[in-house]
């Protein structure tokens, strides 16, 4: 079965503009969740979605935003970026929400670098 | 103080060492335990799960929680080169979404041949 697949792997933007980031969880999977991950920061929720719907959401500006397809695809957004923006966003599935971690399988990450 | 401690290291053993990580915790509310291992450019994996307190077992890793302490360790036996990675600690009190899901910062392990 293959796993979550995030696109694109590697990004570079400029301060300013806005980005899209995409995930496709695995099969039969519903729940998507977004992480940020940073050196100083580690890793912090961002929003979690089931059946088109946020669930949840992480203390983040509301430059960040997200959003779930009916096929269960998940993409986030952020507009105006800035230079603390810049790192790893993970993206998890699990099939169903909340399901405290264990049953949660994260994809490679897209690497997103602000200048 | 935050909710998660945990060594950024980095620590480098030899090959066949045991490895000893930790982390501690101030929130009493957690009764879910895990460790998950990050590789380079990747995403991090689960690589134990524990409920409450006690000890788990796989194979050359297990997972130690000591609720008292609000302290939770992962032992690697024989560790190997393959074991380099960073480790990362996640914990929650559950409440039925990923959000509540609290990781540490990961120590990252080297295992020289």
């Amino acid at each position: 079965k293959a796993g979550v697949t995030q696109t694109p792997r590697y990004l570079i933007k400029t301060r300013g503009q806005q980005v899209t980031l995409s995930c496709s969880p695995i099969s039969g999977h519903r729940s998507v969740s977004w992480y940020q991950q940073t050196p100083g920061q580690g890793l912090q929720f961002l929003f979690e979605y089931f059946s088109e719907t946020q669930r949840n959401k992480g203390n983040f500006p509301g430059r960040f935003s997200g959003r779930q397809f009916s096929n269960s695809r998940s993409e986030m957004n952020v507009s105006t970026l800035e230079l603390g923006d810049s790192a790893l966003y993970l993206c998890a599935s699990s099939t169903l929400p909340g399901l405290v971690g264990h049953e949660q399988y994260f994809g490679p990450g897209t690497r997103l670098t602000v200048t | 103080q935050k909710e998660v401690e945990q060594d950024p290291g980095p620590l480098s053993v030899p090959e066949g060492a045991i490895v000893s990580l930790n982390c501690t915790y101030s929130n009493s509310a957690f009764q879910y335990f895990m460790w998950y291992r990050q590789y380079s450019r990747k995403g991090p994996e689960l690589l134990m799960y524990t409920y409450s307190s006690g000890n788990k077992e796989d194979g050359r890793f297990t997972a130690q929680v000591d609720k008292s302490s609000k302290y939770i360790s992962l032992f690697i036996r024989d560790s190997q080169p393959s074991d380099s990675a960073t480790y990362l600690c996640a914990m929650s009190a559950g409440g039925g979404s990923q959000g509540n899901l609290i990781f540490g910062k990961g120590t990252k392990l080297s295992v020289k041949p």
